[in-house]
């Protein structure tokens, strides 16, 4: 059972570097989710997609983009690094739903901003 | 917007004790789901546990309970016959019952528990 999951896991960049962090999931979730996972602040939403080619901003969407081209992955980019952007990145996925259903979440990939 | 606030950034048990970790919460919404989160050091998030703002019950899993006390806007968590793999951070989160929330959690800053053998 796969899951939530992302890729890579680690990564070191320098300021000014672009790279994409690529999420995957296999249960056939409608809505896929971006957060940041920063000391004292816990988890705060950067994007979001309630379905395939449909996304939409969050609580700390600058800096970044999103896509998702196909209902299982949902990309989030970073054009042009900065310090501020180094963090523990989160994909979460759920089925569409108003009830209690929870987010899946994957392990999380560890950014470093040079 | 929904704010969730913890307000004990570290906790401590001995094993085999009982810990309550405090959960508040603001919102002017009636319906809503609050939830709690278990983060080990491997990074995983593992849901503990959820309430409904529509039921009166506590929610309980096993060993995890909690104290859900909608007019206060407070949601603790309960850890009792505390193990020494409970040790991790937890976060409380919020999300919205509307169809327009998407599903949406709102998280509070968390708190680590260290759990003393």
């Amino acid at each position: 059972n796969a899951g939530v999951t992302q890729t890579p896991k680690f990564r070191v960049l320098k300021t000014g570097q672009s790279m994409t962090l690529l999420c995957a999931q296999d249960m056939n979730h409608e809505y896929m989710y971006w957060y940041r996972q920063d000391p004292g602040m816990g988890l705060r939403l950067i994007h979001y997609s309630v379905g395939e080619g449909t996304t939409a901003k969050g609580e700390v969407p600058d800096g970044y983009n999103v896509s998702r081209l196909k209902k299982q992955n949902f990309l989030l980019g970073l054009e042009s690094a900065a310090p501020s952007q180094t963090s523990v990145y989160f994909c979460a996925s759920s089925i569409r739903t108003d009830g209690n259903q929870p987010q899946h979440f994957g392990d999380g990939t560890r950014l470093s901003i040079l | 917007a929904q704010t969730v606030t913890q307000s004990q950034p570290e906790m401590s048990v001995q094993e085999a004790e009982t810990v309550t970790l405090s959960c508040t919460y603001d919102t002017s919404e009636s319906d809503y789901y609050l939830f709690w989160y278990k983060q080990p050091p491997s990074r995983q998030m593992i849901l503990v546990i959820r309430q409904e703002a529509y039921k009166q019950q506590n929610a309980t899993e096993n060993r995890f309970s909690v104290n859900f006390q909608k007019a206060a806007k407070s949601f603790s968590l309960k850890i009792s016959d505390s193990q020494l793999g409970d040790a991790a951070m937890y976060f409380c989160a919020y999300r919205s019952a509307g169809g327009t929330s998407y599903g949406k959690l709102t998280f509070g800053q968390g708190t680590i528990l260290t759990v003393h053998p």
